[in-house]
This record gives structure tokens, sequence and C-alpha cells, in this order.
């Protein structure tokens, strides 16, 4: 079965330093591994995903996580944080072979940009 | 790219009568819809898996008599959550899976959810 872990329920940054948010999984398998970010009284939106393509993945917002198998880790870095980075950030897992398995959801990060 | 809209957005009910979210796709064709409960500060818990045609599979727990889902068409599925109480307000999100043939995306799969509804039930 797969999980997910996600480290820090809140962190908290200033505007224009690097954002870091950790994302454990455990999976029989190499899985799939997304980050989405939800927005207040929004739906979600993909950020990025690894599909065991390259291991350093580039998302939108200037967003990249890194896949390391070696420490079952996918963590989600952006060098300079904006405001509108605010948001619930959520690391998500699927089994790969299955196109209709549902998502497993962490727990969710919230950022929190500071001015 | 895909889109899947939901309606309502938010919605006030009184306690014991039923309420129906929609889940529409809107550019694509949805074999396969998941309905999702997100409490407050919590993460999402998978509620239900719809599939067009079929009856929908629920998660260990979820009442289906109480979370009617119907997925009637490919574009199409409904939530009703019925003789709803208190403890029913939530934050219903739901998603569908679009081919990779219909996205620029490369690789998986991916989901498109809905901008999800907000359930008051008082």
């Amino acid at each position: 079965a797969q999980s997910v872990t996600q480290l820090d329920s809140h962190v908290s940054v200033s505007e224009g330093t690097p954002v870091l948010l950790r994302c454990n999984y455990s999976s029989s398998y190499s899985p799939s591994l997304f980050w989405y970010v939800q927005h207040p009284n929004k739906g979600l939106q993909l950020l990025l995903k690894y599909t065991s393509a390259a291991t350093l993945v580039k998302g939108i917002n200037g967003f990249e996580a890194e896949f390391k198998k070696s420490e079952t880790s996918f963590h989600l870095t952006k060098p300079s944080a904006h405001m509108s980075d605010a948001a619930e950030y959520f690391c998500v897992v699927r089994h790969p072979f299955s196109g209709n398995t549902p998502l497993v959801f962490g727990k969710g990060t919230r950022l929190s940009v500071i001015a | 790219g895909a889109v899947v809209s939901q309606h309502p957005s938010r919605v006030i009910c009184k306690s014991g009568t039923s309420v129906k979210i929609e889940c529409r796709s809107l550019d694509f064709q949805a074999t396969t819809m998941f309905w999702y409960r997100q409490f407050p500060k919590q993460s999402l818990m998978l509620m239900a898996t719809s599939n067009e045609g079929s009856k929908a599979t629920y998660e260990q727990g979820v009442e289906k008599d109480k979370f009617l889902i119907n997925h009637a068409s490919l574009t199409l599925s409904t939530l009703t959550v019925t003789s709803a109480h208190p403890e029913d307000s939530s934050f219903y999100i739901c998603s569908a899976r679009v081919r990779t043939s219909n996205l620029n995306y490369s690789g998986a799969n991916v989901l498109t959810f809905g901008a999800g509804s907000r359930l008051t039930v008082l």
C-alpha cells in the first residue's frame, strides 16, 4: 500500500526567501508522485509530477521537486517565495501501473509567506 | 486544457434536506470520476470512485445510501447528500481522469479537479 507523509503541517517563509516543503512516501513499487496546490476556497491545481523520467521535475510557478529513491523523498522547492505562493500544498502518490487508481494524499502543508 | 466544472460552489441547507452536487468534464470524456471530502485543516479523503454506466465503488466507512453517486454520462457525475446533518458539513471535491492524449502532459494520466463545493448544514 502507498502512503505519504508531509513532515510539516505549516511552513512560514519571508517573501524572496527559499521554500522547502518536505514529503516522504512509502510504496511497494516506484510510484508516480505529484504535488498539488490548493488556494483558499479553490480547487486543486497540479504543480508538477514525477513518473520515472527525470528525477528533477520542474513545475509551474517556479516550483521544482527532486525524486530521491534512496531517501524515499519528493521534496518541493522554490528559490524565492512570492506572496501569491501562500496556499495549501499536497504531496500525492499513486501506483504507477493502475490508471484508475485514485490518488493518496498527504495531510498537506500550509505555506505562509510574510512580506 | 482539461476543465472540470463543479456546481454549486457553496450551498447552505437545513438539516434533513438533500443536496446534489454536480461534476462535469467540460472538454473531455471522463469514464472515471472520484469524489473526495475535505474536513477543515485536513487532507482530502477519497469517498468513492464513480464509473460511467455502473455503480460507484465506495471507500470503507462511507455510507452509500447517504452519499448517492450517479455517473449517467461520460461528462457528468453527481453526488447527492441525502438527509443532510451538520456533521456532513464539509468541502467536497470531484476529480476526473484525463487521458494523456487529450493533454500536452507526457507520462502518466493526471487527474483534473473541480473547484469544490462547500456544504454547510444548519
